[in-house]
């Protein structure tokens, strides 16, 4: 049972477009949201994360969003550029693990063609 | 300061041999995690170390995986024997362990196994 959920597996977006990737999770018990981004024949990198006393929050060109009502979070790359090119993994912990044991979606392959 | 570091990058090994990976978290981590990730899909958490101790190993196959933390630092994973579905990237991650910091991972050892 997929408890995170990433339902596109490819993005394509225009250079300095907005690009908007999507995660849906099934465990209420979550309560802590990640972002990771991964180049090809590396490791994930940590992108960006929000705690579910929070509905929004921004790192420069990256706002994540969480909606808990409907389970849902979505990650904003605005501008999006060419270097942004690479895979996204949302990534959930519920509240009772102290030790970030995360549970990640599937992944979405976001291009920006320049 | 030095990241999380993995070897080899690669192994390539026949079914039913056997295959151990090293890694080496980032210094002062407390918290180091191996992870799996098949092609096309997200990591999964095969098991978890605090110090020298484990936290939480239950989605590790105990049959033919098994993992160790010596002195609280390096670990090694290993696999025997090794079966088709193992082909897969194993990931080691680490964090300090205080409160939602996030995790630092290796580039991964790619396995395939024929």
């Amino acid at each position: 049972d997929q408890q995170v959920k990433q339902n596109s597996p490819s993005l394509s977006v225009q250079e300095g477009r907005i690009s908007i990737l999507n995660c849906d999770y099934t465990n209420s018990m979550f309560d802590y949201f990640l972002w990771y981004k991964k180049y090809p024949a590396e490791g994930p990198t940590f992108l960006i994360s929000i705690s579910s006393i929070k509905d929004k929050n921004e790192d420069g060109r990256f706002t994540v969003f969480l909606n808990k009502s409907a389970k849902h979070l979505s990650l904003h790359i605005v501008p999006s550029q060419p270097g942004d090119s690479a895979v996204y993994f949302c990534a959930a912990t519920p509240s009772y693990n102290a030790g970030n044991m995360l549970t990640f979606g599937g992944g979405t392959r976001l291009m920006v063609k320049p | 300061e030095a990241g999380v570091a993995q070897s080899p990058r690669y192994k390539i090994i026949e079914k039913r041999q056997s295959v151990a990976f090293w890694c080496n978290p980032i210094s002062g981590h407390a918290t180091l995690y191996w992870y799996q990730q098949i092609l096309g899909q997200g990591p999964k958490l095969l098991i978890q170390f605090q110090n020298n101790g484990v936290v939480d190993d239950s989605q590790l196959p105990k049959d033919r995986f098994s993992a160790e933390r010596l002195k609280g630092v390096d670990s090694t994973l290993k696999i025997q024997p090794a079966k088709l579905e193992d082909s897969a990237v194993y990931l080691c991650a680490s964090s300090s362990g205080q409160g939602r910091s996030p995790l630092h991972f290796g580039n991964g050892t790619r396995l395939t196994v024929t």
